[in-house]
């Protein structure tokens, strides 16, 4: 699926570095997502953004630090990243936040390595 | 406290036989229900959902789901397995329930599916 796009697929990054995630989604949606997904572990909602506005910060570390121009862009700027910081990071969209009977679409995801 | 639960992590199933994931929730409310899968070096992918109404909702891929209320279950069916259905399968339940006001999704731990030809 080419809806939601994200960007670089694949980031190493020592643990001093900074650098940044990006989303795109191309469906016309209002609302957008990031997660983290670990292994062995059910995939973590981290923030929701709906028309730009964040509505939802799940108790995520400061390091991480999201930025929403606008309702087809996200991203996910992270510095001073610990090494559990390590997982795959999904971007989806959703027609909005309301009703909740909408499906998320996802992106591929950045595969994150810190050293 | 608000679950997903996905009792198994793996479930084999031979090629042309059936399949069934499973899941079972615990949340308040009346909450909408669905199922992803994902592919190696992939992300979700949306397969069904379960708003109201019939209890047995069709998806892609051949895939379908019943939904029992009284057992807070939303197993995961599909009559003959394909090797291609090889993959993760996340059931995922939305807090929103009938007219909410949030699309928040709460994850099982995933299922791995493995069809042997």
């Amino acid at each position: 699926e080419t809806g939601v796009t994200q960007t670089p697929r694949h980031l190493v990054m020592g643990m001093t570095n900074k650098k940044s995630l990006k989303c795109e989604q191309h469906l016309g949606h209002n609302a957008m997502y990031w997660y983290k997904q670990s292994a062995k572990k059910p995939l973590e909602l981290m923030f929701v953004y709906n028309f730009k506005e964040q509505t939802e910060n799940n108790s995520v570390p400061s390091r991480f630090s999201p930025e929403c121009p606008n309702s087809s862009h996200l991203f996910l700027h992270l510095h001073t990243l610990q090494p559990e910081d390590s997982a795959l990071y999904l971007c989806a969209s959703s027609q909005g936040v309301g009703g909740g009977n909408q499906p998320q679409h996802f992106g591929d995801g950045t595969r994150l390595s810190i050293l | 406290a608000q679950s997903v639960a996905q009792p198994e992590d793996q479930v084999n199933v031979a090629e042309g036989n059936p399949l069934t994931v499973k899941c079972t929730y615990s949340v308040s409310g009346n909450p909408y229900l669905f199922w992803y899968v994902q592919y190696p070096n992939r992300g979700l992918q949306f397969l069904l959902k379960y708003i109201t109404g019939d209890n047995l909702v069709k998806g892609s891929y051949g895939f379908e789901a019943e939904f029992n209320k009284s057992q807070t279950s939303f197993h995961l069916k599909k009559p003959s397995a394909l090797v291609s259905d090889s993959a993760l399968y996340f059931c995922a339940v939305n807090l929103g329930g009938y007219g909410g006001a949030t699309n928040k999704l709460i994850f099982g731990t995933g299922t791995l599916l493995a069809v042997q030809p």
